[in-house]
């Protein structure tokens, strides 16, 4: 069975900081790892999906990276913005129909003007 | 640029009344979900819908729940007889595709009070 844990909770950086987001998994067999973005009280957009066959995906100011053997992704944000406040959540398809997602429990981040 | 759509954004109910939550998924996807979180807790798997039928559901989704694609464009879940904690917001998803490298789109939510 898939577990996801995203440590920390929370975090807080001053506006202009790389944030440094983590997501654990304890099956390697992984298909592939999403991460989300969720505001207060709103939906999860879409940020990134990176592939097993990956170790990086970019977009804009993101990148994420997989490592597999070490059960890990993580997904950086380079010159953080205020805009950038919420929470960050991960996900992996549970088994090989990928029909369902995992998810962690979410990185409440914080940027300080 | 296409986004999955949930009605009402927010719904309060009483204690044992039937709610139905709306969902229009992005036009060209066939396989649709629905998840649910619970204040503070993770985001759960309810159930996954593909051609006219449940592909999959969790242990949460018993006999209270149900899901129907009454015409080409909406995706609903039916709770029967809500409970206290039925209270969650219920996000709904949809893919192109059923398999696992393929991207899942979330709706806005819809949260349900139960009192």
């Amino acid at each position: 069975k898939q577990e996801v844990t995203q440590i920390p909770a929370a975090l807080s950086v001053p506006e202009g900081e790389n944030l440094v987001l983590n997501c654990s998994f304890t099956d390697s067999a992984i298909y592939n790892l999403q991460w989300f973005r969720q505001d207060p009280g709103k939906g999860l957009t879409s940020l990134l999906l990176i592939q097993s066959s990956q170790r990086e995906q970019t977009s804009g100011r993101l990148n994420a990276s997989l490592d597999k053997s070490s059960g890990r992704s993580t997904l950086y944000i380079a010159a953080s913005q205020p805009g950038d406040s919420a929470t960050y959540l991960c996900a992996a398809p549970l088994g090989a129909a990928g029909n369902k997602l995992t998810f962690g429990g979410g990185t409440r981040v914080l940027v300080k003007p | 640029e296409p986004e999955v759509t949930q009605t009402p954004s927010h719904q309060v109910t009483q204690m044992g009344q039937e709610v139905i939550l709306r969902c229009v998924p992005i036009s060209n996807h066939l396989y649709f979900y629905w998840y649910r979180q619970i204040l503070g807790q993770k985001v759960e798997f309810l159930v996954s819908f593909y051609n006219n039928e449940i592909s999959e559901k969790s242990e949460i989704f018993d006999d209270q729940f149900s899901v129907e694609r009454p015409d080409g464009s909406n995706f609903t879940l039916k709770i029967r007889s809500t409970k206290l904690e039925d209270s969650a917001m219920y996000f709904c998803a949809s893919k192109t595709q059923g398999t696992v490298n393929t991207e899942a789109f979330f709706g806005q939510g819809t949260r349900l009070t139960v009192v």
